[in-house]
Parts: structure tokens; C-alpha cells; sequence
């Protein structure tokens, strides 16, 4: 498989389960990132991971918790959410954090619903 | 703190020209995109210039960038029905990289 993949693609969830999202790239990148994209919002950064290590957590509610096990591979842990918590969750990486290399390639996303 | 604002949405007729417009406010910026989002999925880089350029062309897709007033254009020359989708701005500076709310365009046959 090439570029950025996300697994599983959508996902049904009640407020009481807990499920995991997976991202995955094989670019050899070293930043990775989450993204939530919902109706009513413009794309939020939620978090952003560079050689592992979490350089950014954008105010996020810790019912969204993130690992990152190495530089190709990124887990978003979902646990008792709301139903506004409904929404796009996108995965991008990078070459780099900052400077020339921070054009960043998208995964195609998982649309996650919570009843 | 710094944004990036665009119109959320544009309609436009088959073969036409679309130009969607873009302001950001980071006066550091480095590099500035254009993504394409369709329907179900994640974003598509479709080009990016750097900032000290003033344009660049590929194929359909003219960018005008003008640094001074901060505004960035992409236009799409004969536009086709497959190029409906969300195209999102961004622009990057050393260590942040900061979206646009994505302008919806719409082409009719």
C-alpha cells in the first residue's frame, strides 16, 4: 500500500464503547497528525506527533486519547463520546514538522458516528 | 491568532472559469496550498507555491499569490462536473500549518 490509510473507514459507536481509529503511512514521514472534520466547523487540529514524541494537543477532551507507537503508525482511542463528537476524523503526515517539508498528505478519513 | 478565511461556497457553469479566493494573515508565511476534498474523502494536495513566488501554472490550475495584500487565488480553467468538491486553502510557517474552511464549488452541466 502507498501514501496515508485509516482504518476502519466508518464506525458506529454508542456513548459507553471504546474503539480505536489506526492511521497509518508509508512514506517514511516523520510527523503525523489528527485532524476533526465536522459539519460546523472548519478542519480542527486536534493533535500532532513529530518522531513519535506529541509536540501539539489542541485543547482536545481527554475522552479522545492519542498514541503514537512509531513514526508510521498513529491510534486515536475513543472512549465514552458524545454525539457531537460525530464527525470526520482525518490523519495526515508530513516529511517534517516545520520549514520546507510541511506539505502535509491526507488519509481518506473515518467517519465516526456516535448514538 | 492567525486565520485563514475563504468563501464557503461557488457555482459555476460546465467550461467556465472558477476562481476561488483565499486571505490569510500570517506575514511569515513559507508555503501556501490548495487541497481538494471530495465527497467521502480526505484532503487531495492539489498544488502549492512557495512564497516568493507570484504565480504558478499546472495544466488546468493557475495560483496567484499576492504576498503584500496576503491573498491567494486558484483557478480552474474549463471547469468540468468532476471538479466539484471542497477546495481548501492553507499556509504554512516554520512549525504550524493553518486551513482555510473550504469553499464548496458547485458545477452545473
Amino acid at each position: 500500500e502507498t501514501g496515508v490509510t485509516q482504518t476502519p473507514r466508518h464506525l458506529v459507536m454508542g456513548m459507553t464503547n471504546k474503539k480505536s481509529l489506526k492511521c497509518e503511512q508509508h512514506l517514511g514521514h516523520n510527523a503525523m497528525y489528527w485532524y476533526k472534520q465536522s459539519a460546523k466547523k472548519p478542519l480542527e487540529l486536534m493533535f500532532v506527533y513529530n518522531f513519535k514524541e506529541q509536540t501539539e494537543n489542541n485543547s482536545v477532551p481527554s475522552r479522545f486519547s492519542p498514541e503514537c507507537p512509531n513514526s508510521s503508525h498513529l491510534f486515536l482511542h475513543l472512549h465514552t463520546l458524545q454525539p457531537e463528537d460525530s464527525a470526520l476524523y482525518l490523519c495526515a503526515s508530513s516529511q517534517d514538522l516545520g520549514g520546507p517539508n510541511n506539505e502535509q498528505f491526507f488519509g481518506p478519513g473515518t467517519r465516526l458516528t456516535v448514538l | 491568532g492567525e486565520d485563514v478565511e475563504q468563501s464557503l461556497f461557488l457555482s459555476v457553469r460546465e467550461g467556465d472559469s472558477s476562481v476561488i479566493n483565499c486571505t490569510y494573515t500570517d506575514s511569515s508565511s513559507t508555503y501556501l496550498y490548495w487541497y481538494k476534498q471530495e465527497p467521502g474523502a480526505g484532503l487531495q494536495l492539489l498544488t502549492y507555491i512557495f512564497s516568493n513566488m507570484d504565480m504558478k501554472q499546472d495544466q488546468r490550475l493557475t495560483v496567484l499569490l499576492n504576498k503584500k495584500d496576503k491573498h491567494l487565488s486558484l483557478r480552474i480553467a474549463d471547469t468540468q462536473t468532476g471538479d466539484s468538491a471542497i477546495y481548501f486553502c492553507a499556509e504554512s510557517s516554520f512549525n504550524d500549518m493553518r486551513f482555510g474552511a473550504g469553499t464548496r464549488l458547485t458545477v452545473k452541466p
